[in-house]
């Protein structure tokens, strides 16, 4: 168990440019979570794939935002665009299903738009 | 939907005393309740959580909860603080519909006075 791994872990874009971070689940996890944290607040639920299936996606989620799970493995989170406004924290997360399992957190994408 | 409310911001403590983290939340529906912990530079790091049987929990580096339902309170308490127990903690809770997304409070940073 090498834990949930994300890269990069800073990305510095201007704004206006499209950014794409990836997600490494724990390897057995059949679900993924996105979460995007801003300054002062607590982690906002973006959008989460059970296997390869993306399930729900937050309203937080523009179109300019995309995510994918190809064959349920790995998961890319895709901003066009960029704007100011999207400077945070991006956590992505794992777990099998189930109430009773646990969730990991990765140390997240630090994301500053210039 | 569900929300949750961390009352407190920051919370200084002396070494040694017992600290207590205040946690409500609003749902129209039944809920899991979780405390994380975010050390600087680490990933949220799960300390306990609550989904059903004795309202008192227990989790890791001598932190407990208590459920309790009345006042929709998880408030998280230590008997004897370390200054190891410098870090950001966020109270959640999940629907038990089963997606298993969590609804983050905005957090209290707690910080130990040596």
């Amino acid at each position: 168990d090498t834990g949930v791994s994300q890269n990069p872990r800073h990305k510095i874009t201007k704004r206006g440019q499209n950014v794409t971070f990836r997600c490494d689940p724990i390897s057995e996890h059949n679900r993924l979570y996105w979460y995007r944290q801003t300054l002062g607040q607590g982690p906002e639920f973006l959008t989460y794939f059970q296997n390869e299936a993306q399930l729900e996606k937050s309203r937080l989620l523009s179109d300019r935002f995309s995510a994918e799970r190809p064959k349920g493995s790995f998961s890319t989170l895709e901003i066009q665009r960029t704007e100011q406004g999207d400077s945070a924290m991006y956590l992505c997360a794992s777990s099998l299903a189930g109430v009773s399992a646990r969730t990991f957190f990765g140390q997240g994408t630090r994301l500053t738009v210039v | 939907a569900q929300s949750v409310t961390q009352l407190d911001s920051q919370v200084p403590v002396f070494e040694e005393a017992p600290v207590e983290l205040r946690c409500n939340y609003s749902s129209s529906v039944s809920v899991y309740l979780f405390w994380y912990v975010q050390y600087p530079n680490q990933g949220l790091q799960l300390l306990l959580k609550y989904l059903s049987g004795s309202t008192l929990v227990k989790g890791i580096n001598g932190f407990e909860a208590e459920f309790n339902k009345s006042q929709t309170s998880f408030h998280l308490r230590k008997p004897s603080v370390h200054i190891s127990d410098t870090a950001e903690y966020f109270c959640a809770v999940s629907s038990n519909f089963g997606n298993e997304k969590l609804t983050f409070g905005t957090g209290t940073r707690l910080t130990i006075i040596p």
